[in-house]
């Protein structure tokens, strides 16, 4: 499987900001994905990050509030922008193959103040 | 809408019992699926997926795939207390690039 490090691993922004979490893979893999995590609750997908083209977004997810860049097949970066206390949440990226599974980084912790 | 469901649980199971984890999923075309285990405050961590129908097995782990009821299931065998956690199903849809989680289901082993 795939080993993921995603920083930061935690942060404090004040509102109106723009925070860029960064996931490196230590493989080069097809497929990587945003999920957002609010307490309690289950991942709820914002992108898939496409290598050499535009990510696509779920639902509810808009480019302009979640830039996703993926320069190359080992890394990826979500940029939460203009950021609310709503936007307060763990974001997760997850990254893998059909055939050996998809593994989680860390996580962020995001508190919006 | 492609959907995934879990039962929210809790689910308790007396300590060195089977515990027996479910999952259905609503759309055909999921071709992977995965099971995750998530202790509070920490990222989900993979432990078993298969795509093939019928059984694998993994140590005290058994994924049981049936395609013709869209369902999932896993069993952990000998249940210990630091198998107390929610269990996360997920399916891979291949033709729209997307993994969808279910909301998890809670299990707590009782010694």
């Amino acid at each position: 499987s795939a080993v993921i490090s995603q920083k930061p691993s935690r942060d404090i922004c004040q509102r109106g900001t723009s925070l860029t979490i960064q996931c490196q893979v230590d493989s080069q893999v097809t497929m990587m994905f945003w999920y957002r995590q609010q307490p309690g609750q289950s991942l709820t997908l914002i992108a898939t990050a496409n290598q050499g083209s535009e990510a696509t977004y779920e639902s509810g997810f808009v480019i302009d509030k979640f830039p996703i860049s993926r320069p190359n097949l080992t890394f990826s970066t979500l940029t939460v922008s203009n950021m609310s206390p709503e936007d307060s949440s763990i974001y997760l990226c997850t990254a893998g193959g059909r055939d050996y599974g998809y593994t989680f980084g860390s996580g962020t912790r995001l508190t919006v103040v | 809408q492609k959907e995934v469901e879990q039962n929210s649980g809790p689910l308790s199971v007396p300590e060195g019992a089977i515990a027996s984890l479910n999952c259905t999923y609503s759309d055909r075309g999921s071709q992977s699926f995965f099971w995750y285990r998530q202790y509070s405050g920490k990222s989900p961590e993979l432990i078993m997926f298969i795509y093939s129908n019928g059984d694998k097995e993994d140590g005290r782990f058994t994924a049981q795939l049936n395609k013709a009821s869209q369902y999932v299931s896993l069993l952990i065998r000998d249940s210990q207390p630091s198998d107390s956690a929610t269990y996360l199903c997920a399916a891979l849809y291949s033709s729209a690039s997307k993994i969808i989680f279910g909301s998890g289901t809670r299990l707590s082993i009782r010694p």
